[in-house]
């Protein structure tokens, strides 16, 4: 079975500075990967998705994600965060036709002034 | 897009009652999901909501526990019955749109469950 795996419970960033998540997955075959964030009080927003093709994948709200094979990782980076993208962010890996998403236990992120 | 809501958006419920949990979605989807987010946790499917059959249970999950209803491709019940403290969690109802890779998982506000 699929699973994934976020190493870092919490990420503290100052306001401006860059991001990196951190995600890696396991499965046998190439998977389906997504983030999600949850702002407090909120359902879960999909950022970005990969299903093929180029392995660098561009989202919404300025992030982006890269898919390495050979380290089965798919790390989220936003080059200067800002203090509205406190939140919970969860990588998800997706296997066969329903593309149902398997969590991790998420990261919250904390942005400092 | 979908854009679902639920409700009720939070309740706080004693010992041995049930919740009944309303998801409704703006537009028809084919798949309609429930997921539990425990305390500090990830989250967790609970089941597929089938339209016009019963739903499909991940393992762990029993029907007699968490009876889900899906009258329509825009609505489902979820139902957590004899509750207990460790039933103490946020629920979210999910759908799908699209298909193949034009697939996209829309989640809904979720419903904060506390149990006395």
């Amino acid at each position: 079975a699929q699973s994934v795996t976020q190493p870092d419970i919490h990420i503290t960033v100052s306001e401006g500075a860059s991001l990196e998540l951190r995600c890696n997955y396991s499965y046998g075959a190439t998977p389906y990967l997504f983030w999600y964030v949850q702002s407090p009080g909120q359902g879960l927003q999909l950022l970005l998705k990969y299903f093929s093709g180029d392995t660098l994948v561009q989202g919404i709200k300025g992030f982006e994600a890269e898919f390495k094979r050979s380290q089965s990782s798919f790390n989220l980076r936003k080059p200067s965060v800002h203090w509205s993208d406190a939140a919970e962010y969860f990588c998800a890996v997706g296997v066969g036709g329903s593309y149902i998403p398997t969590f991790g236990r998420g990261t919250s992120l904390i942005v400092h002034p | 897009s979908a854009v679902i809501s639920q409700k009720p958006s939070r309740d706080i419920c004693q010992r041995g009652t049930s919740l009944t949990i309303q998801c409704q979605v703006d537009s028809q989807v084919t798949m309609m999901f429930w997921y539990r987010q425990q305390p500090g946790q990830s989250l967790t499917l609970i089941a597929t909501a089938n339209q016009g059959s019963e739903a499909t249970y991940e393992s762990g999950f029993v029907i007699d526990k968490f009876p889900i209803s899906r009258p329509n491709l825009t609505f489902s019940t979820l139902t957590v019955s004899n509750l207990s403290p460790e039933d103490s969690s946020i629920y979210l109802c999910s759908a799908q749109t699209g298909g193949g890779l034009r697939n996209e998982q829309f989640f809904g506000p979720g419903t904060r469950l506390t149990v006395l």
